[in-house]
């Protein structure tokens, strides 16, 4: 059965710091690894990984794929009150459509 | 476009009451996801369709959910009868299954929260 791990589980930070949000996985025949922001409502879509080491970068956001390690770590700098949301971490397979496999998420409240 | 468009997007309802959730996918989209996201569980996959077909229900809990997708534009998830421990938020997603590197993004309707007194 495919598994994803997220850590840390939740996370508090000052406005301005910068943090490091933590995905491993299991899955056989990997196909993607996808983040997620959730907000009080539906998720939305960050970003897409298939290739290990190529950084997707989407203003203060960036994230990394490592196939090696059978993780992915996505940064946020400078963060703001407005990224406290529940980041989830997803991946797909070969073979099973878009079929998304999720992780707990990580809870993030960025205080002032 | 609209996005993905959910009804209702709040339901109280007693035990044993049948409960219909209901979903518009993105126009064009060809892939329909139905999720459920509790506290302790997180977001869990219930069935998919393609082309209107379910491809997997494995996430489906018991007998007492189904789904349905008579076309293109609307789903269905039905809970009969149900129960309090179906509490959570039911999310609908889409997506489209062809060509391009953006094909695994889910685009998620708002949710519907259901709660089973």
């Amino acid at each position: 059965e495919d598994k994803v791990v997220q850590s840390p589980l939740s996370l508090v930070v000052h406005e301005g710091d910068t943090v490091t949000l933590n995905c491993s996985y299991e899955v056989t025949n990997f196909r993607s690894l996808l983040w997620y922001k959730q907000e009080k409502k539906a998720p939305t879509f960050l970003f897409m990984l298939t290739s290990s080491g190529i950084e997707k970068k989407s203003g203060r956001l960036s994230s990394i794929l490592d196939k090696k390690e059978l993780s992915s770590i996505l940064n946020i700098t400078a963060t703001q009150t407005g990224d406290s949301a529940i980041y989830l971490c997803a991946v797909t397979a070969a073979g099973t459509a878009s079929k998304l496999t999720f992780g707990t998420g990580t809870r993030l409240q960025v205080t002032l | 476009d609209a996005g993905v468009i959910q009804s209702p997007r709040h339901e109280v309802t007693e035990m044993g009451q049948e409960v219909t959730l209901r979903c518009k996918p993105i126009s064009g989209h060809n892939s329909l996801f139905w999720y459920r996201q509790t506290m302790m569980r997180g977001l869990e996959l219930l069935i998919y369709f393609n082309n209107n077909v379910p491809i997997d229900d494995s996430g489906m809990p018991e007998d007492r959910f189904s789904a349905k997708m008579p076309n293109a534009s609307f789903s269905t998830l039905k809970i009969q009868p149900s129960e309090p421990r179906d509490s959570a938020v039911y999310f609908c997603a889409s997506s489209w299954q062809g060509s391009g590197s953006q094909k695994e993004t889910q685009y998620f309707g708002p949710g519907t929260r259901l709660l089973v007194l």
